[in-house]
């Protein structure tokens, strides 16, 4: 089955710098990528996305690139504000799964 | 508007209990999830559905079980609660699509004494 590990599990940095978070994966038949935000004591929302066809997409303040060839990919957050502060978790699915499989999360604080 | 609905919010309750924590949606999706989670840490997936009655265990080995006998409704159950069980619990459905995006329910935390 497939496998997502996510690095590093915590992070911390000062407002206004960036932040980026890395995840691996292993079943090369994974062609979908989201990246959810739990703030805390909330649900886990989706922030951004990203299908295997594309190598980089950006919304804002974040963007997520993905390396097919390496199987990894990455969420940056770039002018980190602290309503950035919070888990962030990666995750993959298979063409035609049900089941996404997540990192273990990374807990991002922003200090101000 | 559509969406996600789990009662309880929160249930403290003694050893040895049978629970159901309920999870309703109104999203009209068919595929259906129950995660458990320690605050903040990592998701495990328990329980999911594809549909009406059909019901199958996650990666995380769960003494709970579940049924889905309604689209909306995907109720999960622990026959005997002990304090092992104590976490948050986190309902979620998905579209039919392959791609398309996970909606997570507010969750139950559960804490068993």
């Amino acid at each position: 089955g497939e496998n997502v590990e996510q690095h590093p599990s915590t992070l911390s940095v000062q407002e206004g710098d960036s932040a980026v978070i890395k995840c691996t994966y292993s079943d090369s038949a994974s062609n979908y990528f989201p990246w959810y935000k739990q703030e805390l004591g909330k649900r886990p929302q989706l922030i951004i996305d990203i299908r295997s066809n594309v190598g980089e997409k950006k919304d804002q303040r974040i963007a997520v690139t993905l390396n097919k060839t390496a199987k990894h990919f990455s969420l940056h957050i770039t002018e980190t504000q602290p309503e950035d502060s919070a888990v962030y978790f990666c995750a993959a699915l298979k063409a035609a799964g049900n089941k996404l499989t997540f990192g273990g999360g990374t807990r991002v604080l922003v200090k101000p | 508007e559509a969406d996600i609905y789990q009662t309880p919010r929160y249930l403290v309750i003694g050893t040895g209990k049978k629970i159901t924590l309920e999870c309703s949606q109104t999203m009209g999706h068919d595929k259906m999830y129950w995660y458990q989670q320690d605050p903040g840490m990592e998701l495990h997936l328990i329980h999911y559905s594809y549909g009406v009655n059909s019901t199958e265990k996650g990666d995380l080995s769960s003494e709970s079980t579940v049924s889905r006998i309604r689209t909306e409704h995907f109720p999960l159950t622990l026959e005997s609660a002990r304090p092992s069980h104590t976490s948050q619990y986190l309902c979620a459905t998905k579209r039919p699509g392959a791609g398309d995006e996970q909606f997570f329910g507010p969750g139950t935390r559960l804490t068993v004494l």
